[in-house]
């Protein structure tokens, strides 16, 4: 079964400052997507960055791009030049076949200005 | 805005009780999945339709049931509730069921069993 771990429950970065959250997987297959969704305090679940895994080239969005180690089966995200506005909880997602996408426990980053 | 809607924002209702959860996909989307979002279970997936048709099954209860009309838009059913069904439901959307495309979730439904 295909299973998401998020090791780390909070973390907080300075505004301006660089963070990485660190999440890794377990699966058999070979093409998957994995994704990195931020939840703010709104609840509503965004859409972050994704990375096809047949890729070997890092996904990256503006400030937000991923180290993804296929064979260590890890996919972190790391946040460049953190603003207030990236105080939220990140989840990072595993999908296969475009169906049951495997969440982890999340992370909580807060940002201190 | 992610486009995909769902209603009601907030619901209260007591145990035993059943309800309805709405949500209408993106413009052109055909799939729609649910997930629950509880303390104790973090985000799980529950159920997928696509173009009317279910599609997987996740760890949905047999109190739950869903379904997508010809219009797309779907309802998830929860009977016979629990306290621990108090949860926020989301509803995604995505453009296909074949092959991967990311999905894009509503607002959400919080669910309050009392």
């Amino acid at each position: 079964a295909q299973t998401v771990t998020q090791s780390q429950p909070e973390m907080s970065v300075q505004e301006a400052e660089t963070v990485t959250l660190s999440c890794t997987y377990d699966t058999s297959e070979s093409d998957y997507y994995l994704f990195w969704y931020k939840q703010p305090p709104s609840r509503q679940m965004i859409l972050v960055i994704r990375q096809e895994a047949y890729k070997q080239q890092n996904a990256t969005e503006n400030r937000f791009s991923v180290n993804f180690q296929k064979a260590a089966k890890s996919f972190s995200l790391k946040i460049s030049d953190s603003q207030l506005g990236d105080a939220a909880m990140y989840f990072c997602a595993y999908l296969y076949n475009n169906n049951d996408m495997r969440f982890g426990a999340g992370t909580r980053l807060t940002v201190k200005p | 805005d992610s486009g995909v809607t769902q209603t009601p924002k907030h619901l209260i209702t007591a145990t035993g009780q059943r309800v309805t959860l709405r949500c209408s996909p993106r413009s052109g989307d055909l799939s729609v999945y649910w997930y629950q979002q509880s303390l104790d279970q973090g985000l799980q997936f529950l159920i997928q339709y696509y173009n009317g048709e279910e599609r997987a099954k996740g760890n949905i209860l047999e109190r739950f049931s869903a379904q997508q009309f010809p219009d797309l838009h779907s309802e998830l059913n929860l009977s016979s509730l629990e306290l621990g069904d108090s949860a926020l439901y989301f509803c995604a959307s995505s453009v296909a069921g074949l092959g991967v495309y990311e999905q894009y979730f509503g607002p959400g439904t919080r669910l309050t069993v009392t």
